[in-house]
């Protein structure tokens, strides 16, 4: 079956600039994570969606970054004004539910990941 | 908080060799523990998972225990293959307020050469 899939693959901008990158979760997927790879940070949390909300934005590096969720389906990460040091590979997960049954884990199934190159 | 420490890369191994990527973690809780790969050009892939203590997650000859009393999750395989070339990264999740967000080690690139 489908995998998760992000657009654009690749993308270059300018400082300055406001993107946005996509994120189409496996269908039938209630939660949905985005995470940052970048050289200097590693993977790192940004949000995370339960349907449309979502309940811990903890990882948000600045105001600059929102993310929405409509449908209980395909979300939207935007960033206003990039800097350079946005420079990164985003990448989006999803999973069945946030948390399995009797506490236990639900695994999260990555798409392939939008480069961002902010020059 | 929680975190996740991973050896550093790269390892580079002969096809045939054993191999071994070490990995400590600190969590309050009980966390469930896990190996994800990411192959060169692909997105990221679950290789195996543990649980609880003392389990032993396998997959694709990749074996990884479940160690509390050492706080370990080390990978390994006992005989690599050039394909097994990509980076691996140990994780591990933290339920909060009803989902499990992945915490991640910086990532151990593998090179394996014929």
């Amino acid at each position: 079956g489908a995998g998760v899939s992000q657009s654009p693959s690749n993308k270059v901008t300018e400082k300055g600039k406001d993107v946005e990158l996509r994120c189409d979760p496996i269908s039938g997927h209630t939660a949905l994570y985005w995470y940052r790879q970048s050289l200097g940070q590693g993977l790192e949390f940004l949000i995370y969606f339960q349907g449309n909300s979502a309940p811990d934005k903890s990882g948000l590096p600045s105001d600059r970054f929102s993310a929405e969720r409509t449908g209980g389906s395909v979300s939207t990460l935007t960033i206003q004004r990039t800097q350079q040091e946005d420079s990164a590979v985003y990448l989006c997960a999803s999973s069945l539910w946030g948390l399995g049954l009797a506490g236990g884990t639900n695994e999260q199934f990555f798409g392939p990941g939008t480069r961002l190159t902010v020059l | 908080g929680n975190s996740v420490t991973q050896m550093e890369g790269p390892v580079t191994l002969s096809e045939e060799a054993f191999l071994t990527i070490n990995c400590t973690y600190t969590a309050t809780g009980y966390p469930s523990l896990f190996w994800y790969v990411q192959y060169p050009g692909e997105g990221l892939q679950l290789l195996l998972k543990a649980t609880k203590a003392d389990d032993k997650g396998s997959n694709k000859g990749f074996e990884a225990t479940y160690r509390k009393e050492t706080t370990s999750f080390h990978l390994e395989k006992g005989s690599v293959q050039v394909s097994d070339s990509a980076v691996y990264f140990c994780a591990l999740d933290s339920p909060s307020g009803g989902y499990n967000k992945l915490i991640f080690g910086a990532g151990t690139r593998l090179a394996v050469h014929p």
